[in-house]
């Protein structure tokens, strides 16, 4: 069945990047999308952006698209969110969530999470 | 950018009662609304696309309905299985955002 399977937590100092990569296995990774939500700690979670792998349109947050950089390798059905210039506010937990290629049905399929830890 | 509130933040209910969370979009959204489940330290999980269809696997005691601006979620017996955090999300255009969630206690 469809599966996410992120990359490892990562501890990084203010004002450094941080990239976190999902694999996508059990389906047509260039018939979807994906999100990337995070969720800081005790709160809500939090859109930050979509990338519709079918047609390689790319939607940003109001407020992260200075700083997120999302990408995708379809050679190894593999997608990439890089977070700039890291703050203590950016600690959170990072999920990739696969959509449909016309975002018809809901958020489906969600990876793990890779926790992010911003501290000097 | 649309607005996602939800309605209460949270709820406490006892076991085979009827739960109904409501959420609202700042402009009109159609049925783009899904609804999610958050367990503790958990992944969350889609429960409700469209507004009112439900996903497959998932329990028939969960409902939505609402169209435009004005949204719910009802669970109609609730069972301690379902103490969770619940979100709603529009997709009709981007931002995607999701409502600020409702946490679901059992007496």
């Amino acid at each position: 069945q469809a599966q996410l399977v992120q990359s490892g937590g990562e501890v990084k100092k203010p004002g450094a990047s941080v990239k976190v990569s999902c694999k996508a296995s059990g389906y047509t990774f260039s018939y979807y999308g994906i999100n990337w939500v995070r969720q800081a700690p005790g709160q809500g979670l939090e859109w930050m952006g979509w990338y519709n792998v079918y047609n390689g349109h790319t939607n940003y947050a109001q407020g992260l698209q200075d700083r997120l950089i999302m990408t995708t390798d379809t050679s190894t059905s593999t997608a990439y969110m890089e977070l700039r210039s890291l703050r203590s506010d950016d600690t959170a937990v990072y999920y990739c969530a696969r959509a449909d290629k016309g975002y018809y049905y809901g958020v489906d399929v969600w990876g793990p999470g890779t926790t992010v830890t911003v501290s000097s | 950018d649309i607005q996602m509130t939800q309605s209460p933040s949270s709820l406490s209910a006892s076991v085979g009662d009827r739960v109904t969370i409501t959420c609202r979009a700042s402009q009109g959204i159609n049925t783009y609304l899904a609804w999610y489940q958050q367990k503790s330290g958990e992944v969350p999980k889609l429960l409700i696309y469209g507004a009112s269809t439900l996903r497959s696997g998932v329990p028939s005691r969960f409902s939505g309905s609402g169209s435009g601006t004005d949204f719910t979620l009802t669970i109609s017996s609730l069972q301690p299985e379902d103490v969770a955090t619940y979100y709603c999300q529009k997709y009709d255009f981007a931002p995607f955002t999701f409502g600020p969630g409702t946490k679901v206690d059992v007496e």
